[in-house]
């Protein structure tokens, strides 16, 4: 299985400073398509998880644009480009190149200092 | 809107089985594949299973292989996750997720396994 490690565990952020999270897969997330099947999701305090990020880089709909993924083959990085309140909450990775399983991420808890 | 419903979660003992639903609306659902995930109390998140459009191939986390089956009813727009055998480390919040990659969620329905 896929081993997916974030780091840090814990991120305390200045309100409009920029926060960067890291995640490190055991193995190469390049599929034999050519795509890489890496996705993050935040995590609100009391509220389900919603995916910010698909296929490393590519935001969904309605997600800030102070929010960008980037990286290649077993390191990728979630970027917060001004930490605003609302982005209080905890961060996954997820990985779905090699399957089954997917495998999530420890996460990555981000709150105001 | 893509709207995902789950219902179903209870406390149960263990040994004993609870069938999950997921009342899917707003997206063409005989078209995605569906995934189950869960959220052990002040946990991470942990996939359970996925089941393509069809129903014809099916996977599971190796921890519920032989003791969830995951379906589904494309007439009727609904996930289902049969879970028998339940053991106290199943206890959880159970999310229906649209697509392999978890493009959107369920607000959750919680399992409780315990005596």
């Amino acid at each position: 299985d896929v081993v997916m490690t974030q780091s840090p565990l814990s991120l305390p952020v200045t309100l409009g400073q920029p926060a960067s999270i890291s995640c490190r897969s055991s193995q190469s997330l390049v599929h034999s398509d050519g795509n890489t099947y890496l996705n993050w999701f935040q995590q609100r305090p009391g509220q389900s998880p919603r995916r910010l990020i698909y296929k490393v880089s590519n935001r969904d709909s309605g997600v800030p644009d102070r929010f960008s993924g980037s990286g290649s083959g077993t390191d990728f990085t979630l970027k917060i480009s001004r930490v605003e309140a609302e982005d209080v909450g905890v961060y996954y990775c997820m990985q779905g190149t090699h399957w089954p399983p997917l495998t999530f991420g420890g996460g990555t808890k981000v709150e105001i200092k | 809107e893509v709207q995902l419903v789950e219902s179903g979660g209870d406390l149960v003992q263990p040994g004993g089985s609870l069938r999950l639903s997921c009342a899917a609306s707003g997206f063409t659902f005989s078209t995605y594949w569906m995934s189950w995930v869960r959220q052990a109390p002040g946990k991470g998140l942990e996939w359970v299973a996925n089941i393509n459009q069809d129903g014809s191939a099916k996977y599971y986390v190796d921890s519920v292989k032989g003791r969830f089956t995951i379906s589904r009813d494309n007439a009727d727009n609904s996930l289902y996750l049969q879970m028998n055998s339940l053991r106290a480390e199943d206890s959880a919040v159970y999310y229906c997720a649209r697509e392999r990659a978890a493009a959107d969620w369920g607000q959750g329905t919680l399992v409780t396994v315990s005596s």
